[in-house]
């Protein structure tokens, strides 16, 4: 069964520092999706970024980007330069491609929850 | 503005009393879902629907129901609701589009209390 684990509950990092948070994953599928959302505490999720397993590059976004390890099965967040609104928590999750049965549903991780401080 | 529109956004009912959660998105998504966030379990799937009058049960589906008569909406019907619905809840959509990374769209959250 596929699963997400993300070891870190809480992670501190000081402002304008650069961050890494941990995913790793499981899977027997060779074609799947990686995304990493971010949740504030107002509630809404918010997507940042996505890996496709086939994807040669890291995928990047503004001051975020993947550390894709196919191998060892770890898509790591990193955000650089870390700011005050960036406390929030953070969800790893993967879908299976093709979507199975056409279901887009996510599989997710428990999150992290970052806090930057001034 | 893109957006999927969740009302209410939070709610405290009581046992039994039925209740619907709207969800309504303006980007003409084919595919929706609705999932529940709760503590040490995250998040997991409802119900989902890939189009009009396409639904299917998530992982979780019991002591709900769902609809998709119009393509932006799906709402989320809890004809009896129980203490342990109380949860936090949010709606999705994606486009069928394919060369997209295919991610969720997610509505602001409905916080429930069922007491």
């Amino acid at each position: 069964a596929q699963k997400i684990t993300q070891t870190q509950p809480g992670m501190f990092v000081q402002e304008k520092e650069a961050v890494t948070l941990d995913c790793t994953y499981d899977t027997s599928d060779q074609s799947y999706g990686l995304f990493w959302y971010k949740q504030p505490s107002s509630g809404e999720m918010i997507f940042l970024i996505y890996q496709g397993s086939y994807d040669e590059q890291n995928a990047t976004e503004g001051r975020y980007s993947l550390n894709f390890q196919k191998a060892r099965k770890s898509a790591n967040l990193v955000i650089s330069a870390s700011q005050l609104g960036d406390s929030a928590m953070y969800f790893c999750a993967m879908r299976e491609t093709p979507y199975a049965g056409n279901n887009r549903k996510l599989i997710w991780g428990l999150g992290t929850s970052l806090a930057v401080n001034p | 503005e893109a957006q999927v529109t969740q009302n209410p956004r939070y709610l405290i009912t009581v046992t039994g009393k039925k209740l619907t959660v709207t969800c309504s998105q303006n980007m003409n998504h084919e595919y929706m879902s609705w999932y529940r966030q709760d503590p040490g379990l995250g998040l997991r799937q409802i119900y989902y629907s890939m189009n009009v009058e396409v639904t299917d049960k998530g992982d979780v589906p019991e002591g709900y129901k769902v609809s998709r008569k119009e393509k932006r909406n799906f709402p989320l019907i809890l004809e009896s609701p129980s203490p342990n619905q109380t949860s936090l809840y949010f709606c999705a959509s994606s486009p069928h589009t394919t060369g997209t990374t295919g991610e969720l769209f997610f509505g602001e959250g409905s916080r429930l209390t069922v007491l």
